[in-house]
């Protein structure tokens, strides 16, 4: 298992700023991974994050807008840059400790909302 | 790449009776199928797993049902509890990919 410690819990940002949200995780991880939660919407996968490798992003999510860092195998942060009220959501960070096709954990999210 | 299509949306059922939530898959590599409840302000906790091996898993009250030829499958509670109330998420992937999530199902169970 893991317990993930996701800061911060929320946040109201003026447009034009940028918010970076934390995540600490109790053992080495291989694999992070970084979703948004639109309000009563799924989970969408916004990129990858391992240790000494530079992110994988998924499609219409781009490296200037969320530049992601793993400086190692327990922590990581993401960066929501040049706010606008569109990237008004909830963000979650997740690891998979067993590795492909396990039980993923879930940070407790950070719901950022931009005015 | 993989998408999931998870039905029904929104789901009312009365303490005790089942809810049955189905999910669609469209990619025949994926070959771990989760299923994740979230409840309200909280993280999605998984609560029952099944793998492309087996047809069939039961946990108590939970069950899920996999199958692969037609790419569906299924999550099954019986004898509802308010505390069943939340939104439950499916999810698929292949052995190296990030799970891809269903839209979502909220359940709620009426006392």
């Amino acid at each position: 298992s893991a317990v993930i410690s996701q800061k911060p819990s929320r946040d109201i940002c003026q447009r034009g700023t940028s918010l970076t949200i934390q995540c600490q995780v109790d053992s080495q991880v291989t694999m992070m991974f970084w979703y948004r939660q639109q309000p009563g919407q799924s989970l969408t996968l916004i990129a990858t994050a391992n240790q000494g490798s530079e992110a994988t992003y998924e499609s219409g999510f781009v490296i200037d807008k969320f530049p992601i860092s793993r400086p190692n195998l327990t922590f990581s942060t993401l960066t929501v840059s040049n706010m606008s009220p569109e990237d008004s959501s909830i963000y979650l960070c997740s690891v998979v400790p067993g590795g492909w096709n396990t039980e993923a954990f879930f940070g407790q999210g950070t719901r950022l909302t931009v005015v | 790449g993989e998408n999931v299509e998870q039905h029904p949306s929104t789901l009312s059922v009365q303490e005790g009776d089942s809810a049955v939530i189905k999910c669609t898959y469209s990619d025949s590599a994926s070959n771990y199928f989760p299923w994740y409840k979230q409840e309200l302000g909280k993280r999605p906790q998984l609560i029952i797993d099944i793998r492309s091996n087996v047809g069939e898993k039961k946990d108590q009250r939970i069950a899920v049902t996999l199958n692969k030829t037609a790419k569906h499958f299924s999550l099954h509670i019986t004898e509802t509890q308010p505390e069943d109330s939340a939104v439950y998420f499916c999810a698929a992937s292949s052995g190296n990919t990030p799970l891809v999530f269903g839209k979502g199902t909220r359940l709620s169970v009426i006392a």
